[in-house]
């Protein structure tokens, strides 16, 4: 399985744009990079999926390299409730065994 | 619309005692997973079902059972229960694979909060 890493914590206040970026050096041919945001005490949701390029859905836009072995979530105009734990995963795209590594901390302040 | 339903939402068990919990996937969906979160840590994959087979298996501990029913409603079971299994316990599911029109995501419930004193 892919391993990915990203940053333990991110600042930022609102309405600036964020960017996570997180690597993923091993990524496999058939493998897509999913991003999830969590609230403490509350399941993981699904943010944004992308194989290649760019991917742009109403809350957030996924770039991801030609060589795909990093990915970068970028969130548009922060707002306080965007604080939440990031993750990126890679995976076949089935949800087969998705694993979760660290996420990112992201604090937004006022 | 209906979303991945887990019960109960909180229980407390004592060492050595057995847990069961529950989970009803959104209807139609055929895969479910389970992940156990323990505090500040983050989601750790147990095990999987697809189509009432155990699909993939991660760090579940040899105390702990699960399956997928006829139904697609899936149960986790816990025996011996120690202190260190105090944790959320979340089951996600997923919806047929149909190729290119199956993103893969997962919808999580909101969880079991375990409790062993």
């Amino acid at each position: 399985l892919a391993k990915t890493t990203q940053p333990i914590s991110m600042d930022s206040y609102e309405g600036q744009e964020v960017n996570i970026t997180c690597s993923h050096n091993n990524i496999a041919t058939n493998d897509y990079i999913t991003w999830y945001q969590q609230f403490p005490s509350q399941g993981p949701r699904f943010i944004i999926q992308g194989y290649k390029t760019k991917v742009t859905n109403e809350v957030a836009s996924l770039f991801i390299p030609a060589d795909r072995k990093s990915s970068t979530l970028s969130l548009p105009r922060v707002s306080l409730s965007d604080t939440a734990v990031y993750y990126c995963l890679v995976g076949d795209g089935y949800g087969n065994k998705l694993v979760f590594g660290a996420g990112t901390i992201l604090r937004v302040k006022s | 619309a209906a979303g991945v339903i887990q019960s109960p939402r909180h229980l407390i068990k004592e060492k050595r005692e057995t847990a069961t919990l529950k989970c009803y996937p959104i209807p139609r969906h055929d895969t479910v997973y389970w992940y156990q979160q323990g505090p500040g840590q983050d989601p750790q994959f147990l095990i999987s079902f697809y189509e009432k087979m155990q699909s993939d298996k991660g760090s579940i501990p040899d105390r702990f059972s699960a399956q997928q029913f006829s139904d697609y409603h899936s149960e986790l079971n816990m025996s011996s229960l120690e202190l260190g299994d105090s944790a959320l316990y979340f089951c996600a599911s997923s919806a047929p694979r149909s190729g290119a029109a199956n993103t893969g995501e997962l919808f999580f419930g909101e969880g079991s909060r375990l409790t062993v004193l």
